[in-house]
């Protein structure tokens, strides 16, 4: 049972370049969640869902886009990319009935 | 707003030596109280959840407790792999949907 699934695990930037990173659960959960944690900052949510088709802003949604076509698979798209995303990237997901997150290993993305 | 709040930022145990690590929360109508544990490098891993002030749960030398503005997390006789960060979190309701707010962790290092 592989639970959330992200890759890559490393990336390296250029400002202005755009990329994707791909997040999978095989756990049939229908909440899943993008969030960022900067050193000494936490984890701050940018995107999340709680189905399929269905996608919602977070507290740090700027520069950033999302999709959910199915169930399973929820990526998240940089779009011109800045400095300031520079960050280590967590996707995560849950049940309906609790509030259990299950983690991805993250993604470190340095933007240059 | 609401607001999680973890105490001390960072704590430094010799092997054997008991302590707790504290958050706090700001929340109306707490609906959970949740501790996770992050390994470096490593997305955080799902220990505790709390429902109601004076619940108590335990997990080898963990021990979680709640009380009505705060949680503690007791580490007995901490073992060199008890160290890691450890973050809590609380349910926030937005837009119709819950969230977890996270506080900004604890790191605790364990020296044998």
């Amino acid at each position: 049972n592989a639970g959330v699934t992200q890759t890559p695990k490393f990336r390296i930037l250029k400002i202005g370049q755009s990329m994707t990173l791909q997040c999978t659960q095989d756990m049939n959960h229908n909440y899943m969640y993008w969030y960022r944690q900067d050193p000494g900052m936490g984890l701050k949510l940018i995107y999340y869902s709680v189905g399929a088709g269905i996608t919602d802003k977070g507290e740090v949604p700027n520069g950033y886009n999302v999709s959910r076509s199915t169930t399973e698979d929820f990526p998240l798209r940089l779009e011109l990319a800045a400095p300031s995303q520079t960050s280590v990237y967590f996707c995560a997901s849950r049940t309906l009935n609790t509030g259990e997150l299950f983690f991805g290993e993250g993604s470190r993305l340095t933007v240059l | 707003e609401d607001q999680v709040t973890q105490s001390p930022e960072a704590l430094r145990l010799q092997e054997g030596e008991s302590s707790s690590l504290n958050c706090s929360y700001t929340v109306s109508g707490l609906r959970g109280l949740f501790w996770y544990r992050q390994d470096p490098g490593k997305g955080p891993e799902f220990l505790f959840t709390l429902y109601s002030a004076g619940e108590e749960k335990e997990k080898e030398r963990l021990k979680a407790t709640l009380t009505k503005k705060e949680s503690f997390l007791h580490i007995t006789a901490p073992k060199p792999e008890d160290s890691a960060t450890y973050l809590c979190a609380v349910p926030r309701t937005q837009g119709g949907s819950e969230k977890l707010v996270f506080g900004k962790g604890t790191k605790l290092t364990v020296n044998p």
